[in-house]
């Protein structure tokens, strides 16, 4: 089973509609959880911190289930730029980022 | 743009060879990791140099090597290279260990034919 599994998509998106997907990860000690954001042929970006009581930042919701070992994000009225592969990350004790396989997400018009 | 820096951008080897593949950081960082992506697949831990210290190693086998300079640029050496070496490699540089934040290089694609 790999550490953080994420459903690869594509999810195809109506602009302006909402998407939401998961990314599930192992390692109960996980401590520390982000979203990234990676273009077609480019490095990935810090998209936002994934925090215990969930958080928002703008368009953009993430969420944190501890029991169920999930983090969601969520994508309101989907912009065509919001189209790209979203990596779930995974920080366990030490220094080592683990990243999922990535979802990858199309608005078209 | 976030400063950390890579070269080249690409490259083509054949099995065998040894590759060096190079990375500037981010000013004010003193830590680099280094990942491995494969075509369709999310980036790999291969290691992280702290201080020109190996600070951390994924599931990669020695012929990967690295090493971290005084300027705390870096280097991610790979011998006898195989045909599955081919993929996106990337450094991404951290002020500290913990990585809050990475920032990522736009990489070094290598093809091994």
């Amino acid at each position: 089973r790999k550490e953080v599994e994420q459903d690869p998509g594509p999810f195809n998106v109506p602009e302006g509609a909402t998407v939401a997907f998961n990314c599930t990860y192992s390692n109960s000690a996980s401590q520390s959880f982000f979203w990234y954001r990676q273009d077609c042929r480019k490095e990935p970006k810090l998209l936002m911190s994934v925090y215990s009581s969930g958080n928002e930042d703008g368009r953009f919701t993430a969420q944190l289930n501890r029991a169920s070992q999930y983090i969601s994000l969520l994508i309101r009225d989907s912009k065509l730029s919001d189209s790209a592969t979203y990596l779930c990350v995974v920080k366990a004790a030490g220094n080592k980022l683990t990243f999922g396989g990535g979802t990858r997400v199309l608005v078209k018009p | 743009e976030t400063g950390v820096t890579q070269s080249p951008t690409h490259l083509i080897k054949t099995r065998g060879q040894q590759v060096t593949l190079r990375c500037s950081s981010q000013s004010g960082h003193n830590t680099v990791s280094w990942y491995q992506q494969a075509l369709g697949q999310g980036p790999q831990f291969i290691f992280q140099y702290y201080r020109e210290e190996e600070n951390g190693r994924g599931n990669f086998p020695p012929r990967f090597s690295g090493l971290q300079f005084p300027n705390y640029s870096s280097e991610l050496n790979v011998n006898a290279l195989e045909l599955d070496d081919s993929a996106l490699y990337l450094c991404a540089s951290s002020p500290g260990t913990s990585p809050s934040e990475q920032f990522f290089g736009p990489g070094t694609r290598l093809t091994v034919l």
